[in-house]
């Protein structure tokens, strides 16, 4: 199976800071990989998908780069409903797996 | 709108066996292929199982291989995923998620399964 290393775990950052979250897979999956965004309780939500593409109503604040083995995830000026959990999930082959998450808190 | 409504979820005793549904509206659902994420109480997010739209194509992460069964009835709009021997490690929040051109777009509220004695 793909091993996801999502980096980092946690970080705390203020509203209007820039953020940028990796995710590294194990073997390259070109670019089929998507990002999410889980809030407490809640479902996750696609944030982008095909590495760089921005999900339909999705801020555009939000933008995802990267290909093979190495990609990132930036919001470009944090908001207060942006704090919340970020994963990484693969889609190149089955099992599908998922980085570990990154928890976005309020500094 | 889309909408997946997860159902079944409960209290079972190790070795128990118990089957959570998905309803499906909004959508073709005999177009798209499903699947099951779960997510254990305070952890990450975990794939189980993928079914295509006619079934053709069947998955299953090597954790719940040979003790879960993933099935769906198109002509019902519904996703299942049948659980046996479950152990502990298998409590956790049970994700029905939709399948777009091979990218999971879409989840339901999820549903509670809980393994204890």
């Amino acid at each position: 199976a793909i091993q996801m290393t999502q980096s980092p775990s946690s970080l705390s950052a203020s509203v209007g800071d820039r953020v940028t979250i990796t995710c590294r897979a194990s073997q390259g999956i070109r670019n089929d990989l998507g990002w999410y965004q889980q809030k407490p309780g809640k479902a996750p939500k696609l944030l982008i998908y095909a590495a760089s593409s921005l999900q339909s109503g999705v801020p555009s604040r939000f933008s995802g780069s990267g290909s093979g083995t190495d990609f990132t995830l930036t919001i470009s000026s944090l908001q207060p409903e942006d704090f919340a959990t970020y994963y990484c999930l693969q889609d190149y082959n089955y099992p599908l797996t998922f980085g570990q998450g990154t928890k976005v808190e309020i500094k | 709108e889309v909408q997946l409504v997860e159902s079944g979820g409960g209290l079972v005793k190790p070795g128990g066996s118990l089957r959570v549904s998905c309803a499906a509206s909004g959508f073709t659902f005999s177009s798209h292929s499903m699947n099951w994420v779960r997510q254990a109480p305070g952890k990450g997010l975990e794939w189980v199982s993928f079914i295509s739209s006619s079934s053709s194509y069947i998955y299953y992460a090597d954790l719940v291989k040979g003790r879960f069964t993933i099935s769906r009835d198109n002509a019902k709009n519904s996703l299942y995923l049948q659980m046996n021997s479950l152990r502990a490690e298998d409590t956790a929040v049970y994700y029905c998620a939709r399948d777009f051109n091979g990218i999971i777009t879409d989840w339901g509220q999820g549903t509670l399964v809980t393994v204890s004695s």
